[in-house]
């Protein structure tokens, strides 16, 4: 009864470092996306994907890159690590894009 | 475009305190309309959603009635627990047309309850 599993759950980077935050679902969901949440922001969408091989830009996609070369990972590339991406990052998926998220855990990144 | 607005927080009540959170939503078309909730430390559930108008989402006491006539979706509870001190977020999504699948988020309203 895993869900929505993601890793880490905490990181810390150094400004300019490149990471990978992993997502994780087993209900073969097709909707995949990430968000984070700033404070007094609300989240905001990064990426989505509706299904393998196809993603697209959110709100808020600059700085960073996803892949979707499975049904089940859709992971998020930090490529050049910028204090403003201080912030906490939620994966989510559904079942298509007309159906509720269901979310992980989230990653707390803190980049100095 | 579409947009999600509810009450600032923080709201802080003592137990047994009946609660509103007020929600209203910016749409084209006829979004799904949902309350997510957030405990410390953790991700969001989802707390009750409302596909139509008129529909009434509820869940664990809590209740919230899709009003297409004022765009808004409140969130109700007629007896708060301490248990029930979490961050409460309003979304919406929209099913079709550009941006499908995309929830959009209101800022969120933490709620306090004290014994």
């Amino acid at each position: 009864n895993a869900g929505v599993t993601q890793t880490p759950k905490f990181q810390v980077l150094k400004t300019g470092q490149s990471m990978t935050l992993q997502c994780a679902q087993d209900m073969n969901h097709e909707y995949m996306s990430w968000y984070r949440q700033d404070p007094g922001m609300g989240l905001r969408l990064i990426h989505y994907s509706v299904g393998a091989g196809i993603t697209d830009q959110g709100e808020v996609p600059n700085g960073y890159n996803v892949s979707r070369s499975t049904t089940e990972d859709f992971p998020l590339r930090l490529l050049s690590a910028a204090p403003s991406q201080t912030s906490v990052y939620f994966c989510a998926s559904s079942r298509t894009a007309e159906y509720e998220a269901f979310f992980g855990q989230g990653t707390r990144l803190t980049v100095v | 475009g579409n947009s999600v607005t509810q009450m600032e927080g923080p709201v802080t009540l003592s137990e047994e305190a009946f609660l509103t959170i007020n929600c209203t939503y910016t749409a084209t078309g006829y979004p799904s309309l949902f309350w997510y909730v957030q405990y410390p430390g953790e991700g969001l559930q989802l707390l009750l959603k409302a596909t139509k108008a008129d529909d009434k989402g509820s869940n664990k006491g809590f209740e919230a009635t899709y009003r297409k006539e004022t765009t808004s979706f409140h969130l109700e509870k007629g007896s708060v627990q301490v248990s029930d001190s979490a961050v409460y977020f309003c979304a919406l999504l929209r099913r079709y047309g550009g941006s499908q699948g995309n929830l959009i988020f209101g800022k969120g309203t933490k709620l306090s309850v004290k014994p």
